[in-house]
Order: C-alpha cells, then structure tokens, then sequence
C-alpha cells in the first residue's frame, strides 16, 4: 500500500545541536516529496520540496533534504538547531494529484 | 505570493448548529482546494477535494452530508460542518494547489473549531 511513515514521533535535541528527521516512503514510483513545519494552532510553512534533479535540496531556514531512491527516503537535516526551530514536522508526498502525510515528528530543544 | 487566508481562525459553537469555514487564495486563482482535518498531534487527514464549478470529492468515510464544500469561484472554497456535535471538534486546515516554480501547495493558517 501506498504510504509515508515517519518513524520518529517525538525527537529532543540540544540547542546548537545537528538534526535528522526520518520520512520513508513507499510508492510504486518516485512522488514528489515534501516537508513542512507546523507551530502550534496555525497552518503548515514549507520548508522544501523536491521534484527531480539534485538529490540534495535546500530550504529555507538552513533545512535541507536528501532523497535517496535506493532507500525510498527523504531525510530532513538542519546542522545547527535554533530554539525557534521547536515544532511538529511533516513529510508529505504527492503522486497523481494526491498530497498525504505522514504522522508528523515533534521536535522539541531544550536550551 | 501563493497566500491562502482562511477564516476564522477559531470558533465555538453549541451543539445542533451550522459553522462555515472560509479558505480563499489571495494573489491566484485556484481551481482546486483540499480540505484537511488535523485531531490534536494527530497527522493531516484529507476530508476532500474540491474544484471550482463542481462536487466536492470525498474521501472515503467522510460524510458528505455533514461536511458541505462549496467551491463557487476561484478564489474562494468553503466548507460547512452542519449540525456539529462534540466530536466535530478538531483542527481544519485548506490547502490550494499552485503551479508556481512547480507544484506545491499554500496552506491556509487553519481553524480550530470547538463544538460545546
């Protein structure tokens, strides 16, 4: 079955420390891929997308994603984790004109 | 660009009655608009597509007659949870579909809605 998992529900990082943030996908093809970042009570930012060409896709406030086919994976990365960052990520795919979510991950930073 | 503003951003309301939730594309036409559902630190469930000029689709599960999505012109998707009861409460969030640098889709600020 078609699907997004994101493996990691809650993840706690120090303040300045690396993040990964986990989405998988299984789809017969490769679907366009997504994240987005929510704070609490308001509606989804996107960070990135990726359609095709450079595996290595930059966003905006210093995220980036690598997609790996091998893997059927689409990782989140953020080298230096501000406070601001603390929220609920999702990873999305769209294939065929239909956009679905995986459960999302928590981030929280502690200072 | 690519702005969805959604209205209101929160509301209460007695159980029995009617509540609209207004999504509307600010600087584009958008001829599709999607209609999510979020339950608290629960994921996005779409509820429904709807496309301007005709029915809303719905997901399977989703009552059609209880979630009333209307998508009169471009710029303005609404969607009427009828009669709401207590367990209409939740987190709805509209999106449009934008072909803008590729695809994408612009997210509404969403609506907690709170049925008492």
């Amino acid at each position: 079955a078609q699907s997004v998992t994101q493996p990691d529900i809650h993840i706690t990082v120090s303040e300045g420390a690396s993040l990964e943030l986990r989405c998988n996908y299984s789809y017969g093809a490769t679907p366009y891929l997504f994240w987005y970042v929510q704070s609490p009570g308001q509606g989804l930012q996107l960070l990135l997308k990726y359609f095709s060409g450079d595996t290595l896709v930059q966003g905006i406030k210093g995220f980036e994603a690598e997609f790996k086919r091998s893997q059927s994976s689409f990782n989140l990365r953020k080298p230096s984790v501000h406070w601001s960052d603390a929220a609920e990520y999702f990873c999305a795919v769209l294939y065929n004109n239909d956009m679905r979510f995986g459960a999302g991950t928590r981030l929280t930073v502690k200072p | 660009g690519a702005v969805v503003s959604q209205h209101p951003s929160w509301v209460i309301c007695k159980s029995g009655t009617s509540v609209k939730i207004e999504c509307r594309s600010l600087d584009f036409q958008a001829t599709t608009m999607f209609w999510y559902r979020q339950f608290p630190k629960q994921s996005l469930m779409l509820m429904a597509t709807s496309n301007e000029g005709s029915k809303a689709t719905y997901e399977q599960g989703v009552e059609k007659d209880k979630f009333l999505i209307n998508h009169a012109s471009l710029t303005l998707s609404t969607l009427t949870v009828t009669s709401a009861h207590p367990e209409d409460s939740s987190f709805y969030i509209c999106s449009a579909r934008v072909e803008i640098d590729g695809y994408g889709y612009t997210f509404g600020s969403g609506t907690r809605l709170t049925v008492v």
